[in-house]
């Protein structure tokens, strides 16, 4: 079935550091969206993606919708502690989720 | 506004016994999701609910896997019988509507762990 590759796995950065991880698909998507997830908490959505090239901002967060539609990135500026949890990507209808990538932030 | 409830929020049971969660899903949200995550992954949705009716279950394990959503409300999700690859958080969520253009609001989730 199709899989969403999130990288990285797990990123361990100092606070006020920027952040970037990527989300790619084997099929094109016309749905891009960014959960967080923190412990014992179900996924959040953050940022939702519908035009390839797409650049929206959420505060801290920007995240792109890849030209080719197969890929989008996530970016988190100033990392802040409360920044720490799995981030997951989705696309349409979140019938499918990346594998998450793991972010701590050490203050 | 109140969220989603799930519960139990843990369950441990042995494998070949059965086990149901359930789930109350945001007041006026038509569309209803289950999800299975297991440690490490990303959720896998098992099943999803318009109203009433099943809109997607294509990867719900049916031969021990059920789910219902009477009165097009609450849900429950029931396997039986367990087995030890079904320990996972089981997740519901719920949509105004069913499109990706309705943002889906996630319950804490039920952790399950067979034995």
């Amino acid at each position: 079935g199709q899989q969403l590759n999130q990288s990285p796995q797990s990123m361990f950065i100092q606070e006020g550091e920027d952040v970037s991880m990527n989300c790619t698909s084997s099929s094109i998507f016309n749905t891009w969206l960014w959960y967080k997830q923190d412990p014992g908490e179900g996924p959040v959505l953050l940022i939702a993606l519908y035009k390839a090239g797409e650049l929206t901002s959420n505060g801290r967060l920007t995240a792109q919708f890849g030209i080719t539609r197969k890929d989008s990135f996530l970016n988190i500026s100033a990392s802040i502690p409360s920044d720490v949890g799995i981030y997951f990507c989705a696309g349409p209808n979140q019938f499918y989720f990346g594998t998450g990538t793991s972010l701590t932030v050490i203050p | 506004e109140a969220g989603v409830a799930q519960s139990p929020r843990y369950k441990i049971i042995e494998k070949r016994q059965s086990v149901a969660f359930w789930c109350n899903p945001i007041s006026g949200h038509a569309t209803l999701y289950w999800y299975q995550q297991i440690l490490g992954q990303g959720p896998k949705l098992l099943i999803q609910f318009q109203n009433n009716g099943v809109v997607d279950d294509s990867q719900l394990p049916k031969d021990r896997f059920s789910a219902e959503r009477l009165k097009g409300v609450d849900s429950t999700l029931k396997i039986q019988p367990a087995k030890l690859e079904d320990s996972a958080v089981y997740l519901c969520a719920s949509s105004f509507e069913g499109s990706s253009y309705n943002e889906q609001f996630f319950g804490p989730g039920t952790r399950l762990t067979v034995l």
